[in-house]
């Protein structure tokens, strides 16, 4: 059974730094891109970044301005997101999401989230 | 990356079709056929309905269908049903290699 299990979030202030973590399962890890995806309070989706299999490719969202970095530990079956300067509008649940093999855009299994509170 | 543009909500009765739109540019939902669909209960992680615009993954209702044309993505959701009360989210690839989503669109079942 596929699982992604995010943890690391709570709550930092405006300024501050965090780091999620995603533990992966049930499937063979360094053969699938993952994708961060973050919902603030209340509103929709927002992409946040992504990394392929062995973090040849990774890509993020205009708006982080170079904020957050994403990697990953294929020995660990873990995926991270190292968010620094972080502020109010960073306040969100953050889903680590898996891209299915072979497809450019299938997001196929999301974790429950783990909530970032940005405040002082 | 500006957000692809849905209406905020709809409504229908049980057993009607409804129809969300996705509106984006040649940047991206009319520049691949890479669009999906998600589907949200409240306090759930989102759950995939279609991808590569028309396509159902394995155990989602044939109720379900995506269509695109041009830089507007459509899903229809026909004989509607209580339990598909939710929220819904178009998304999709982009020229730059990222990925954008719509604002989504709150579906209310009468």
């Amino acid at each position: 059974e596929v699982q992604l299990v995010e943890s690391g979030g709570g709550l930092v202030k405006p300024g501050g730094s965090l780091r999620l973590s995603c533990a992966a399962s049930g499937f063979t890890f360094d053969g699938y891109t993952i994708n961060w995806v973050r919902q603030a309070p209340g509103k929709g989706l927002e992409w946040v970044s992504s990394i392929s299999g062995i973090s040849r490719y990774i890509y993020y969202a205009d708006s982080l301005k170079g904020r957050f970095t994403i990697s990953r530990d294929n020995a660990k079956n873990s995926l991270f997101l190292q968010m620094n300067s972080l502020s109010a509008e960073d306040t969100a649940v953050y889903f680590c999401v898996r891209a299915r093999r072979g497809y450019q855009h299938y997001f196929d299994f999301w974790g429950q989230g783990t909530l970032v509170t940005v405040s002082s | 990356q500006s957000a692809l543009t849905q209406p905020a909500s709809v409504s229908g009765s049980p057993g009607q079709s409804i129809t969300i739109s996705c509106s984006g540019t040649s940047s991206d939902v009319g520049g691949y056929n890479l669009v999906s669909w998600f589907q949200q209960h409240p306090g759930r992680a989102p759950k995939i309905i279609i991808y590569d615009v028309t396509n159902r993954p394995s155990g989602v209702s044939n109720r379900f269908s995506g269509s695109k044309s041009g830089n507007m993505a459509s899903l229809t959701i026909s004989g509607l049903q209580a339990e598909d009360e939710a929220d819904y989210y178009c998304s999709s690839y982009t020229t730059t290699s990222t990925v954008v989503f719509g604002g989504g669109t709150k579906l209310t079942v009468l």
